[in-house]
């Protein structure tokens, strides 16, 4: 384990459906990610937390809502999906101080695989 | 042109030969270097990172950056089946040091 936890593991949702999916590190980490994986498609960057602090959004469509309340948890909120949302959402964390060491390494969570109905 | 180009594979090879990943990418101005394996149904799990030009080894695994000619590439030396995974190679932003980019991974087989 890498010391990053999410949940749910999967997830069927219609496209009506509200649902969140959770993020959690234990690692100490102040920065912290969403990445969307599709099949046959490199990750996508979605979204960027720095000490708690939205620093990008990689033109995510509106039906996705993150949340970061402190350094450790972080949100997915979704509403109104369509099935082409359908894929493995990761989340990931690091050291943003690491940025002097030049070592940005990121942890990633097991995923949510999300399937849209 | 896409940021970070890998060739998506499979690439085969034997046990205990040397398998050899490579991948190409687009910001001159990178500074970070990212090797990931990633198992069938599982997340990624970093086992190298590289920000200086030359070789940069741990174990059967030897990192490779050329800077100048913008590839880095991952050796893979008594290639195991184990070894049987999707590697993904990504490279930090010159802009934002946070971002890393991804490439769609090279598939590697390691078979008996």
């Amino acid at each position: 384990e890498t010391g990053v936890t999410q949940t749910p593991r999967h997830l069927v949702m219609g496209m009506t459906n509200k649902k969140s999916l959770k993020c959690e590190q234990h690692l100490g980490h102040n920065a912290m990610y969403w990445y969307k994986q599709s099949a046959k498609k490199p990750l996508e960057l979605m979204f960027v937390y720095n000490f708690k602090e939205q620093t990008e959004n990689n033109s995510v469509p509106s039906r996705f809502s993150p949340e970061c309340p402190n350094s450790s948890h972080l949100f997915l909120h979704l509403h109104t999906l369509q099935p082409e949302d359908s894929a493995l959402y990761l989340c990931a964390s690091s050291q943003e101080n690491a940025r002097t060491s030049g070592n940005y390494e990121q942890y990633f969570g097991p995923g949510t695989r999300l399937t849209v109905t | 042109q896409k940021e970070v180009e890998q060739n998506s594979g499979p690439l085969s090879v034997p046990e205990g030969a040397i398998a050899s990943l490579n991948c190409t990418y687009s910001d001159r101005g990178s500074q970070s270097f990212f090797w990931y394996r990633q198992y069938s149904g599982k997340s990624p799990e970093l086992i190298m990172f590289i920000y200086s030009n030359g070789d940069k080894e741990d174990g059967r695994f030897t990192a490779q950056l050329n800077k100048a000619s913008q590839y880095v590439s991952l050796l893979i030396r008594d290639s195991q089946p184990s070894d049987s995974a999707t590697y993904l190679c990504a490279v930090n932003t010159a802009y934002n040091t946070d971002k890393l980019i991804f490439g769609t991974g090279t598939r590697l087989q390691v078979f008996p």
